[in-house]
């Protein structure tokens, strides 16, 4: 089946760098993606969402573009800092219930 | 508003054992999911429902049961619990469906012996 995929399993940035964490998506069909982060312990939290009328959405030091020629979707996080170290998962949704990738893991080194 | 809320926290059941896993959001959401999670996956669909009286399958139902009775309640009930069940139950719910922001409670970190 189609599936949710990511390019990279852990990335460690410097403190003060950009992040860019990366997602594959094979289902064509898919017109919601979502990006969420998860720190340890805890429950999945929202960060950005977009959907496919749309390439590119900015948040608060957060920017999802989705390329959908190729069926990308990435996340870039502005001067990352050491709170932002967790997992992060893209999830996608073809008007079904969303189906998640299965997370990168950013480090941040201060 | 508490948002979505898990109890409990942590369960440790033996093999064969059944248990209820309670769910509740108190943000008149109509949609109501719950997921597990295992070390190094993403978050696998169990059950889902879209409004009260409704549930339906996810990718991963087989020894578990839903119900919802009531807009802000979505218990996830373990029949016969297995090892393999070991996991962390995350409940999740949005306004406007799947297809919308999801948003998660706490977890249950349920251990199998």
């Amino acid at each position: 089946g189609e599936s949710v995929g990511l390019h990279l399993p852990t990335l460690s940035v410097q403190e003060g760098d950009n992040s860019i964490i990366n997602c594959a998506y094979s289902n064509s069909a898919s017109d919601y993606f979502i990006w969420y982060k998860q720190e340890s312990g805890k429950g999945p939290q929202f960060i950005i969402d977009i959907r496919s009328n749309m390439d590119k959405r900015q948040g608060q030091r957060v920017t999802v573009l989705l390329n959908k020629t190729v069926k990308h979707l990435s996340l870039q996080i502005a001067a990352t800092q050491p709170g932002d170290s967790a997992v992060y998962f893209c999830a996608e949704s073809p008007g079904t219930p969303l189906v998640f990738g299965k997370g990168t893991r950013l480090s941040v080194i201060a | 508003n508490a948002g979505v809320t898990q109890t409990p926290e942590f369960q440790v059941l033996k093999t064969g054992q059944s248990m209820t896993l309670q769910c509740a959001q108190d943000m008149n959401h109509e949609y109501m999911s719950w997921y597990r999670q295992d070390p190094g996956m993403g978050l696998r669909l169990i059950h889902y429902s879209v409004g009260a009286g409704i549930t339906d399958q996810g990718e991963v139902p087989n020894g578990y049961n839903v119900s919802r009775s009531t807009t802000e309640d979505f218990p996830l009930r373990l029949l016969s619990a297995a090892p393999s069940q070991t996991s962390v139950y995350f409940c999740a719910s949005s306004r406007q469906g799947a297809v919308d922001t999801q948003y998660f409670g706490p977890g249950t970190r349920l251990t199998v012996l």
